[in-house]
Parts: structure tokens; sequence; C-alpha cells
């Protein structure tokens, strides 16, 4: 079952500003996540992960940040760009490391 | 280096027609998957390989078949084509020698079944 969801299907922002997205897991025992980027017509391609080890993470204009106590991840693109419209997926890492376990996906559209 | 590919890239069959797709990589990664991607869905796993000669079921298996006769190429298989199998099938690869999550991704391919 769906146990890594979504809290929006669609997000819209200005070119520009900042964009958040969240994603909340149901399992406790889960360590580690990763957040993907899928661009219209093509395959998920990985942007960055987290361990539960850790509350922050950044990468090149993102970060993720890890909230266990409730559960909840969030994605955070600064200065988000045209190219930065996609549909963007939290994960979770299952059976150490053979499989994952991907939410709905939020649609990022980013607007001149 | 072409990284994912996946043929073909687009198929219509008919209900209970056969066929196979084909996924190949070339960075000689272990572990390699299938999933199938709905409409408004995450991607939901239908088999895994972690090495040549091996395949385990995902959440999704029922109606598919997989074989990893060759580390570089994964095979998918529909045996009997069910309309509820219409979707896009995407491939992906992966090596224990990189994070967990690291999985490279194919193009796609949209399977419509009549």
């Amino acid at each position: 079952g769906e146990s890594v969801g979504l809290h929006l299907p669609t997000l819209s922002v200005q070119e520009g500003d900042n964009s958040i997205i969240n994603c909340a897991y149901s399992n406790s025992a889960s360590d580690y996540f990763i957040w993907y980027k899928q661009e219209s017509g093509k395959g998920p391609q990985f942007i960055i992960d987290i361990r539960s080890n850790m509350d922050k993470r950044q990468g090149q204009r993102v970060t993720v940040l890890l909230n266990k106590t409730v559960k909840h991840l969030s994605l955070q693109i600064a200065a988000t760009q045209p190219g930065d419209s996609a549909v963007y997926f939290c994960a979770e890492n299952l059976n150490s490391g053979y499989a994952l376990n991907f939410g709905k996906g939020t649609s990022l559209l980013v607007t001149p | 280096n072409a990284g994912v590919t996946q043929t073909p890239k687009f198929r219509v069959l008919k209900t209970g027609q056969s066929m196979t797709l084909l996924c190949a990589q070339d960075m000689n990664h272990e572990y390699m998957y299938w999933y199938r991607q709905d409409p408004g869905m995450g991607l939901r796993l239908i088999h895994y390989s972690v090495g040549e000669g091996t395949t385990a079921k995902g959440e999704v298996p029922d109606g598919y078949n997989v074989s990893r006769l060759k580390k570089q190429n994964f095979l998918l298989g529909l045996e009997s084509a069910a309309p509820s199998q219409t979707s896009v099938y995407f491939c992906a690869s992966s090596s224990p020698l990189l994070p967990a999550g690291t999985q490279y991704f194919g193009p796609g391919t949209r399977l419509l079944v009549l």
C-alpha cells in the first residue's frame, strides 16, 4: 500500500521564487529517503537523498529537510527556474537497497 | 555511454497478445528493476534482479515475467496482455557501490492494450 505521499498534487511558483515540496511517510522504520525529478516524457532522475540520522542535506540549489518526529520531509528549490518544471517524487528505500517505494508525485509549474 | 535504454518506445497490443520489453544498461550495474507508472501515480515495482540469473517479485508482479540472462539486459514479458496493463514501463539499474537510492532510469515504454 501507499506509505509515502505528497501533500499537494500541483504547485505553481514564479520564476526566481523558492519552491517547497512536501512529503509524508508512515513507516517509522524507514531510514533512507530520496527525491526524484521527472520531466515530461522522461524517466525519473535522482536529485538528492537523506538518511534518517540527518535533519538536513544540501545540494546545488536544493535542500532536503527531514522531520522524523512527524514523519515528514520536504524538498526546497532555491531561485526556481523554468527548467525546474517537472513532477517531483519522494521515495523511501526498502530492503536495503533493492527497491524504492515512490509517492504519487507533485507537479511543479514555474511561471515567468 | 548510453546509460539505460529501453525498446520499444511505444507499442499497441490486443488483449491476449504477448510481448517482451527489453532493457539494456552499459554501466555494469548489478541491480536492475522494472516499474510501471499509471496516471497520477508514482512508480510501482514489478520485478527486480540483484544479479545475473536471479530475479525477485516486487509490489505488482502478477501478469508479468522477467529474465536476466545477461548482466546488462533485463527482459519484462507479458504472456497474455490485459487492458489493466496499459501503462508506462520504466526500467532502472543501480549498483551496490552507489548510495542505495540512486537508480538510473530509462526513458520508458508506453504500452497500450486494447
